[in-house]
């Protein structure tokens, strides 16, 4: 098993571009979540999904979307980077039966 | 609404000395608890959870829902316990999940 995977590990972009966060799982979570890392603010949620086709705001939402198509990938979009925007972005997954919450190693942006 | 509250920042202990990390709650329902770690260049990954109620690389933490606690404790700090910890309340009521984070406490344990 590969785990959670993350795709890029580093990305720098300009204000008001796009991109595209890529996450998988290979163990057939059915939940998925966006957190972003930022010092002295600790992990916050961004979006959510219990399951194919589902998704749901977390915490700070404003600025990304996000779908789920599959249960293995929960892409997150950026629709036009802003600088507050710079981060650590981690996906996770869990079963719904579970309660542990598996990480990927993380996107680190960085938006000038 | 849920809260987790980390109050330090940051922990710096000597090798051997106790180590204590805070962490307090609020939820109107019964809570699920965690402690999650961070290593320099690891994952985030799973350190403890409340209902499990065991020791992990020496590790406890006692859920006291009178003081709406959940501190992480180990006897004898060791220079490899050094990282990122985050406690964490899990919310699974109905269909919805939500698994919020305090903002962390980074512990620095010195030779």
């Amino acid at each position: 098993n590969a785990g959670v995977t993350q795709t890029p590990k580093f990305q720098v972009l300009k204000t008001g571009q796009s991109m595209t966060l890529q996450c998988a799982q290979d163990m057939n979570h059915e939940y998925m979540s966006w957190y972003r890392q930022d010092p002295g603010m600790g992990l916050r949620l961004i979006h959510y999904s219990v399951g194919a086709g589902i998704t749901d705001q977390g915490e700070v939402p404003n600025g990304y979307n996000v779908s789920r198509s599959t249960t293995e990938d929960f892409p997150l979009r950026l629709l036009s980077a802003a600088p507050s925007q710079t981060s650590v972005y981690f996906c996770a997954s869990r079963k719904r039966e579970g309660y542990e919450q598996y990480f990927g190693p993380g996107t680190r942006l960085t938006v000038t | 609404a849920q809260r987790v509250t980390q109050p330090e920042k940051l922990l710096s202990v000597f090798k051997g000395a106790p180590v204590e990390l805070k962490c307090n709650y609020s939820y109107s329902g019964s809570p699920e608890l965690f402690w999650y770690v961070q290593y320099s260049r690891q994952r985030l990954q799973l350190l403890l959870r409340h209902i499990s109620r065991e020791s992990i690389k020496g590790f406890t933490a006692d859920l006291n829902k009178g003081e709406t606690s959940f501190h992480l404790k180990k006897p004898f700090a060791q220079e490899e316990d050094s990282a990122m910890y985050y406690c964490a309340l899990l919310n699974s009521g109905g269909s919805n999940y939500k698994l919020t984070f305090g903002k962390g406490t980074l512990l620095t344990v010195n030779p």
